[in-house]
């Protein structure tokens, strides 16, 4: 049974900072692996999606990368800024299946 | 380029009661995946529907059941509600042209039901 981690749960850190959130995955045989954010009290907003073939997909400050056969991704965001204070989550599809399996998040708060 | 809507967004029922909540999805996209979100649970797959008919369901009860209509429009059903059913409900669709897939989802901003 495929099961997904995100670690830490919460972190903090100043404005201006580079910082790297962690997914791990038990199984390696993902199709594809989704990063999210969350506002409180609003649905997902998706960041990045690697498919299992790729190595890493990038969008703007976002870079996020995928090694399957160790069952990690992460996800780098450069220059943190305030607006980026939500939660992060990651989710892994299998196969041809739309049942996403999701972590429990990783809170982000960047302080000004 | 719409994004996808859910309504109704807030939802009040009493247990026991019944509740359909609906989701558009984005033009032209044809599946349509549900899932709940609790503080507890976090986020579980309910079910996804493409071309009107389910393709993937998840581990809830039978009072959980859904819909799709020849618009890609979906419908979730939940009856005898329970206050465990208190939650986010999130809809997404993907584009998913031919029937294959996992393609990206895209969320909606959820319904939230409070059972009391």
């Amino acid at each position: 049974k495929q099961e997904v981690t995100q670690i830490p749960a919460a972190l903090s850190v100043p404005e201006g900072e580079n910082l790297v959130l962690n997914c791990s995955f038990t199984d390696s045989a993902i199709y594809n692996l989704q990063w999210f954010r969350q506002d409180p009290g609003k649905g997902l907003t998706s960041l990045l999606l690697i498919q299992s073939s790729q190595r890493e997909q990038t969008s703007g400050r976002l870079n996020a990368s995928l090694d399957k056969s160790s069952g990690r991704s992460t996800l780098y965001i450069a220059a943190s800024q305030p607006g980026d204070s939500a939660t992060y989550l990651c989710a892994v599809s299998m196969d041809s299946n739309y049942q996403l399996i999701w972590g429990a998040g990783t809170k982000l708060i960047i302080k000004p | 380029k719409a994004g996808v809507t859910q309504t109704p967004r807030y939802l009040i029922k009493t247990r026991g009661q019944q509740v359909t909540l609906s989701c558009s999805p984005i033009s032209g996209h044809r599946s349509v995946s549900w899932y709940q979100q609790t503080p507890g649970q976090g986020l579980q797959f309910l079910f996804e529907y493409f071309s009107e008919t389910q393709r993937n369901k998840g581990n809830f009860p039978g009072r959980f059941s859904g819909r799709q209509f020849s618009n890609s429009r979906s419908e979730m059903n939940v009856s005898t509600l329970e206050l465990g059913d208190s939650a986010l409900y999130l809809c997404a669709s993907s584009l998913d042209l031919f029937g294959g897939g996992p393609y990206e989802q895209y969320f909606g901003p959820g319904t939230r039901l409070t059972v009391t």
